[in-house]
């Protein structure tokens, strides 16, 4: 079964753009989440969906949303680009949502903002 | 709320030596706990997870971990060091209402010949 995939994979965008990244689930996985990934915060929770609905969201300005589609991949979008969004951003899959849901993650996105 | 502890950001053993990668949790429920690892460039691969099934969790590449309730710990063992464990490790536990993770901020393992 294939794990799940993320596009693209490095991205350089500059400051004030947006950007639009993909997350592909394990086949049957209904459950997509999305974590920041920086040396000075560490990894932290962006969002979950479920059934193309937002169930959990983390402590992110309203510059950073997501949505999911009916076939479960999910784009998460970053409006207004600043410096400190620079970052990997990594998705997550499980097959079902809540707290006994092993998450598995993708390779992760690399962004640089300049 | 639910959070993670890991004691010391940098951890270096020599090849064929124990390797113990301390995580102390803080839950006011029975937590889900976890370990993953994460090789350079690559995301976060799953390692193990404590669930309240058994305080002994065996997990692959010959990890495991062991959930102690009295010193809320969940601290990550290996018998013998490889070189290809080199890599950062993460403890998280299970937070929030909803079920997302929360992590600890990594303990980096650094395995000398």
């Amino acid at each position: 079964k294939a794990g799940v995939t993320q596009t693209p994979r490095y991205l350089i965008k500059t400051r004030g753009q947006q950007v639009t990244l993909s997350c592909s689930p394990i086949s049957g996985h209904r459950s997509v989440s999305w974590y920041q990934q920086t040396p000075g915060q560490g990894l932290q929770f962006l969002f979950e969906y479920f059934s193309e609905t937002q169930r959990n969201k983390g402590n992110f300005p309203g510059r950073f949303s997501g949505r999911q589609f009916s076939n479960s991949r999910s784009e998460m979008n970053v409006s207004t680009l600043e410096l400190g969004d620079s970052a990997l951003y990594l998705c997550a899959s499980s097959l079902v949502q809540g707290k006994s849901g092993e998450q598995y993650f993708g390779p992760g996105t690399r962004l640089t903002v300049t | 709320a639910q959070s993670v502890t890991q004691l010391g950001s940098h951890v270096s053993v020599s090849e064929g030596a124990l390797v113990l990668l301390r995580c102390n949790y803080s839950s006011s429920v029975p937590p889900y706990l976890f370990w993953y690892v994460q090789y350079p460039n690559q995301g976060l691969q799953l390692l193990l997870k404590y669930t309240s099934a058994a305080t002994l969790v065996k997990g692959i590449n010959g990890f495991e971990a062991e959930f102690k309730k009295s010193e809320t710990s969940f601290h990550l063992t290996k018998p013998s060091a490889h070189m290809s464990d080199a890599a950062e490790y993460f403890c998280a536990v299970i937070g929030g209402s909803q079920g997302n993770l929360i992590f600890g901020k990594g303990t980096k393992l650094s395995v000398k010949p």
